[in-house]
């Protein structure tokens, strides 16, 4: 059964600061997906991860896929407050589903 | 195109009564599934169907039904409802179970 750790899953930043969030999943996944949700709204894909090494950017956000380590990467880059918001990683499971992580509540703060 | 679209926003139902959340998308995708959320945790799915005429079981499905009479819509049913089915149900249509998921508004349920 797969399973997905997130890490952190409160995470307080200063504007103008840079962090990582990590996503790591227990099983072999052929896809990774990560969304945003902001509150009381539904939820926005971000980036799709199809590869091991896949790299993907928009704006000062970075998305990273290790499928050997089972392991992917949200970096920020001197974050903003617009990009307060609950971060989710979920990793594409067997049913053609996605199996999410608990998700990254971050708060960006001046 | 509107997407996936979900009726109604919100719902408030007492326990053992029944409805139908509604979802629709526009976009011809095969792929479709629908999940809760509940506080302080990822989207667990219930149901999902990879085409019209087949559905099948997700993680949670106890307590719901599911049909998939055409390609647009896919229906859940809650049977008899229950305080542990309090919870905001999403819907998700992709173009293939491999493609990425796109979300409809969400139905915040309660059920007293």
């Amino acid at each position: 059964e797969l399973k997905v750790e997130q890490n952190p899953l409160f995470l307080s930043m200063q504007e103008g600061k840079n962090y990582t969030i990590y996503c790591n999943y227990s099983t072999t996944s052929d896809r990774l997906y990560w969304y945003r949700q902001d509150p009381g709204k539904s939820l926005e894909s971000l980036f799709v991860l199809l590869s091991n090494g896949a790299v993907k950017q928009e704006g000062r956000l970075m998305a990273s896929l290790d499928t050997k380590a089972r392991l992917s990467t949200l970096h920020i880059t001197a974050a903003v407050h617009d990009l307060s918001a609950t971060y989710f990683c979920a990793p594409g499971g067997s049913q053609g589903n996605l199996i999410f992580g608990k998700g990254t509540k971050l708060s960006v703060k001046p | 195109n509107a997407g996936v679209t979900q009726t109604p926003k919100f719902q408030v139902l007492k326990t053992g009564q029944s409805m139908t959340l509604q979802c629709a998308q526009d976009m011809n995708h095969e792929y479709m599934s629908w999940y809760r959320q509940d506080p302080g945790m990822g989207l667990r799915l219930i149901h999902y169907s990879v085409g019209a005429g087949i559905t099948d079981q997700g993680e949670v499905p106890n307590g719901y039904n599911v049909s998939r009479s055409t390609t647009e819509d896919f229906p859940l049913r809650l049977l008899s409802a229950a305080p542990s089915q309090t919870s905001v149900y999403f819907c998700a249509s992709s173009r293939t179970s491999l493609y990425e998921q796109y979300f409809g508004p969400g139905t915040r349920l309660t059920v007293t």
